[in-house]
């Protein structure tokens, strides 16, 4: 039963591939997320959807982008993959009603070689 | 645009102590502010979540407290234990509540 799932949990490709992360979350909540963790372990926000609405995008290049069939999934998928895509991706949810109290995956490792 | 910084950037204690991890946030105007745990190569846990109008909030052997006008939040842990080893990670939420804003972390080691 766990709350902010993402798949996969490795993802390794080389360079120019496109890939896709999924993030499926079980708590009911209107508001997701996309994260990026790089190398220095530093957490910049991607993207924000409520209700299946962008919200925010926080200067992410074209490549990457986000969909949201429903409000219980948000997906990343990245074109044309570059070395620096290399990092932590981590989705995360919360609810208005709940003060926005964010609730994170355990995060997708991509490494681009 | 908003910037959050957090002193120490690592602190090592022995087990028992009391500590304060530190973080400053440049601009007041906030939806709500978190601690969370983050152990290496896992998730992040939150610990704590201070909305914009609350002064403290407590959990256990933790107590976080804000104060907005100035810009700082700390969280402190009572008895520190091997256990609470792991990067602290302070964040503050935009104005509507749509996005975190973090900090880059402080490395915490309890030694036994």
């Amino acid at each position: 039963d766990t709350a902010v799932s993402q798949t996969p949990k490795y993802l390794v490709t080389q360079m120019g591939n496109d890939k896709s992360i999924k993030c499926e979350q079980n708590l009911g909540h209107d508001t997701m997320y996309w994260y990026k963790q790089d190398s220095k372990k530093f957490l910049k926000i991607m993207f924000s959807y409520n209700n299946k609405e962008l919200i925010i995008n926080e200067t992410v290049p074209n490549r990457f982008s986000p969909k949201s069939p429903d409000k219980a999934h948000l997906n990343l998928h990245i074109n044309s993959l570059e070395l620096g895509d290399s990092a932590v991706y981590f989705c995360a949810s919360s609810d208005r009603g709940k003060s926005y109290e964010q609730y994170f995956g355990p995060g997708t490792r991509l490494t681009v070689t | 645009k908003q910037e959050v910084t957090q002193i120490p950037a690592a602190l090592s204690v022995p087990e028992g102590e009391n500590l304060v991890l530190n973080c400053s946030f440049t601009d007041s105007a906030i939806y709500n502010l978190q601690w969370f745990r983050q152990d290496p190569g896992k998730g992040l846990t939150s610990l704590l979540l201070i909305q914009s109008s609350q002064r403290e909030q407590t959990s256990g052997r933790l107590n976080a407290s804000l104060d907005k006008s100035s810009g700082r939040s700390t969280l402190y842990i009572a008895a520190s234990q091997p256990g609470d080893s792991a990067t602290y990670l302070c964040a503050v939420a935009n104005q509507a509540g749509t996005a975190l804003i973090f900090g880059k972390g402080t490395t915490l080691s309890v030694s036994s």
